[in-house]
């Protein structure tokens, strides 16, 4: 089945150090984006691309770094610079990058500060 | 700015109840377009429905309903006859055509927690 497969679905990370969370999908989707939901809030946009080879800040990219080298792979590193990063992270799909089209999401991946 | 607001944090019925969510936007564009979206707690959001700035007629799908109006820059949902499986966070979305740096992306609003007990 087509779908959006995101890995691990926890993760910790200690203190300093860098993790990446992977998104996989195979809708042949060429838009791709990275979200961050905190309890009580909505989801707020990172990173997005619409092809590969090109992504763009989204509202609250400071902290975390993405590439897209392959149209169905887009993942997101959680560098130490982000100084909160306990939150639940969520990919999502289109088939491209209009505004009229409904973003396919994944299960998510919960991060965690040991 | 908060372009969408669900003012309604958590919404608690009983089986069988009639629960209305409410979804207030805000934007200049002429075009644009809304979705409602379902989190179950498994963490995936389920796309629900999309709806554009001209289009102004209700949707029914089974227990489900949308009320657009434009008048009242208001997106609302409401599910008749609600089920335990129907417990979920719903969000409200929003996608602006007009500007460039907005393309494609979505504004969403706090989601609506909705419980629903035997």
């Amino acid at each position: 089945d087509g779908g959006i497969t995101q890995s691990p679905k926890y993760l910790f990370r200690k203190e300093g150090q860098n993790v990446t969370l992977s998104c996989e999908q195979n809708l042949n989707h060429d838009a791709m984006y990275w979200y961050r939901q905190d309890p009580g809030q909505g989801l707020r946009l990172i990173y997005y691309s619409q092809i590969v080879n090109d992504f763009q800040k989204g509202d609250i990219a400071e902290g975390y770094s993405v590439s897209r080298e392959k149209k169905e792979s887009f993942p997101l590193t959680v560098t130490s610079a982000q100084k909160n990063p306990t939150a639940f992270y969520l990919c999502a799909s289109s088939p491209r990058g209009d505004s009229n089209q409904p973003q396919h999401f994944g299960d998510g991946t919960r991060l965690s500060i040991l | 700015a908060q372009k969408v607001t669900q003012a309604q944090t958590e919404i608690s019925v009983v089986e069988k109840e009639d629960v209305t969510l409410d979804c207030v936007y805000e934007t200049r564009d002429t075009t644009y377009y809304l979705f409602w979206y379902k989190q179950p707690p498994s963490g995936e959001l389920v796309f629900l429905i999309r709806r554009n700035s001209f289009d102004e007629q209700n949707e029914i799908s089974g227990r489900y309903s949308w009320n657009f109006q434009k008048s009242t820059s208001s997106f609302n949902f409401t599910i008749t006859a609600s089920q335990v499986v129907d417990s979920a966070v719903y969000f409200c979305a929003l996608s602006e055509v007009g500007r460039t740096d907005s393309w494609g992306k979505f504004q969403f609003g706090a989601g609506t927690q909705v419980v629903v007990t035997p």
